[in-house]
C-alpha cells in the first residue's frame, strides 16, 4: 500500500529564515505530487505541482519555490521566509495516470513564523 | 461564484441523525468528485469519490451527484461524535485536471 510522510510535523521560524519541507511517497512509482497550503480557517490552496522529476509548475507567485530531484520526493523551499507564510503544509499524490483522480494528503506540517 | 461552493457551518445534527452536506460547483464539464473528511488539526482525508450521477453509497455515507443540477452533496446515515469534522467537497477541473476544493462545511454531531 502506498504511504506518504512529510517532516517535520511542526515548525517555528523567525521572519526572513529559510525554510526546507520534505515529502516521500513509497508504495508507488512517478506519482504526480502536489503542495498545498491551508490558512487558518481558510481553504486549501494549491501552490506548486509535479508531473516528474524536475517538473515542477507554479500556481501562485510567491518566495516560495519546490524541486522534485527524486521520483518519490518532493521539496518546499524558501530563502526567507514572510509572516504570511504561516499556515498548514500539505503534500499530496495521486497515483499516475489513474483515471480515478483521486487524490490523498500527507499529516502535514503546521508553520509558524514570528 | 466561486467554483466550488459550500455552507461553512456549522452543521449541527444529534447522534444517530442523518446529516446532509451540499456542495455546488461551475464547471459543467467536471467528471470527478470528491469528499474529504479533515479532523481539527489534521489533514484531509478521502472518504468518497463520485463519477456518475446518482448515488454511491460506502458503509453510512452516501454520496449524491447530480451533474444537470451541478450538485453534490453527502449524506452521513447514523451519525456519531466522531464524525464532527469539517466535510471538504472537491471538484476536478475539466480544463486543468486540477482538484478545486470548496471552504468546507463544518459538522458538528451532538451526544
Amino acid at each position: 500500500s502506498q504511504t506518504i510522510h512529510q517532516w517535520p510535523a511542526t515548525l517555528v521560524q523567525p521572519v526572513g529564515s529559510p525554510l526546507s519541507l520534505e515529502c516521500t511517497v513509497e508504495g508507488t512509482s512517478n506519482p504526480n505530487l502536489y503542495w498545498y497550503r491551508q490558512a487558518a480557517g481558510r481553504g486549501l490552496q494549491l501552490l506548486f505541482y509535479s508531473v516528474g522529476i524536475g517538473q515542477i509548475s507554479s500556481e501562485v507567485p510567491q518566495n516560495l519555490s519546490a524541486s522534485r530531484p527524486q521520483d518519490r520526493q518532493f521539496i518546499l523551499s524558501s530563502k526567507k521566509l514572510l509572516l504570511s507564510d504561516s499556515g498548514f503544509y500539505l503534500c499530496a499524490w495521486t497515483l499516475y495516470g489513474n483515471s480515478a483522480y483521486e487524490q490523498y494528503f500527507g499529516p502535514g506540517t503546521r508553520l509558524t513564523v514570528t | 461564484q466561486k467554483e466550488v461552493e459550500q455552507n461553512s457551518g456549522p452543521l449541527s445534527v444529534p447522534e444517530g441523525a442523518i446529516a446532509s452536506l451540499n456542495c455546488t460547483y461551475s464547471d459543467r464539464g467536471s467528471q470527478s468528485f470528491f469528499w474529504y473528511r479533515q479532523y481539527s488539526g489534521k489533514s484531509p482525508e478521502l472518504i468518497m469519490s463520485i463519477y456518475s450521477n446518482g448515488d454511491k453509497e460506502d458503509g453510512r455515507f452516501t454520496a449524491q451527484l447530480n451533474k444537470a443540477s451541478q450538485y453534490v452533496s453527502l449524506l452521513i446515515r447514523d451519525s456519531q461524535p466522531s464524525d464532527s469534522a469539517t466535510y471538504l467537497c472537491a471538484v476536478r477541473s475539466s480544463n486543468t485536471g486540477k482538484l478545486i476544493f470548496g471552504q468546507g462545511t463544518t459538522l458538528q454531531v451532538k451526544p
